[in-house]
């Protein structure tokens, strides 16, 4: 079983609508993280949470919410859904400590709006 | 603030042939290097760390060393396969936060 898991792996719906990625992990780690991946941009991070009770806007947290269910879940939604939010979205997770650990990521859930 | 700077692609390489994906980074104090593998359909995969300058991160063949004096991490390997094509990105981390590349994608051709 996959570490970090991400459902839907994909979705395709209509502009307006209400959205929720959904994000679990059993590596027990503390960090959760939510990037978008656009095709020559790289990663842009949406939200992170260091903990259960924490949570931080990221670069680009326009258009989006998140909540930390759980140590081991974080959902991201789109609230009204708009075409230029289409994207492949990953969820990643990492533990805290200095500087030398690496984050983990899902396969990411690939999201078009029409 | 801190960036992440790599070579735009694709690269395409034929197999056997030697690998270079050069990186830069711009950041304060003493940050962490990374580089990062995402073949298709998939999530990115630590593919090697260096937590330090001078350090060396190597793994399945591919090397690269933490050079503080010009501020790069290049992504080096010796005899690339077709198994190696995708998309590889650098990566830093710094205070708690992690600043990525925009990705270059690898193409090797049999």
């Amino acid at each position: 079983d996959a570490d970090v898991t991400q459902t839907p792996r994909n979705r395709i719906t209509k502009t307006g609508k209400r959205i929720m990625l959904e994000c679990s992990q059993t590596k027990g780690h503390d960090r959760m993280y939510w990037y978008r991946q656009d095709p020559g941009l790289g990663l842009r991070l949406i939200y992170y949470s260091f903990d259960v009770k924490d949570i931080n806007k990221g670069e680009i947290s326009d258009g989006y919410s998140v909540s930390r269910q759980a140590q081991a879940k974080f959902s991201l939604s789109l609230e009204s859904a708009i075409p230029n939010q289409t994207a492949l979205y990953f969820c990643a997770t990492s533990d805290p400590g200095q500087n030398d650990q690496p984050q983990h990521f899902g396969d990411g859930t690939r999201l078009s709006i029409l | 603030g801190d960036s992440v700077t790599q070579m735009e692609g694709p690269v395409t390489l034929s197999e056997e042939a030697f690998l270079t994906i050069n990186c830069t980074y711009t950041a304060t104090g003493y940050p962490s290097l990374f580089w990062y593998v995402q073949y298709p359909g998939e999530g990115l995969q630590l593919l090697l760390k260096a937590t330090k300058a001078d350090d060396k991160g190597s793994n399945k063949g591919f090397e690269a060393t933490y050079r503080k004096e010009t501020t790069s991490f290049h992504l080096e390997k010796g005899s690339v396969q077709v198994s190696d094509s995708a998309v590889y990105f650098c990566a830093l981390s710094n205070f708690n936060k992690f600043y990525f590349g925009s990705g270059t994608k690898l193409n090797v051709k049999p």
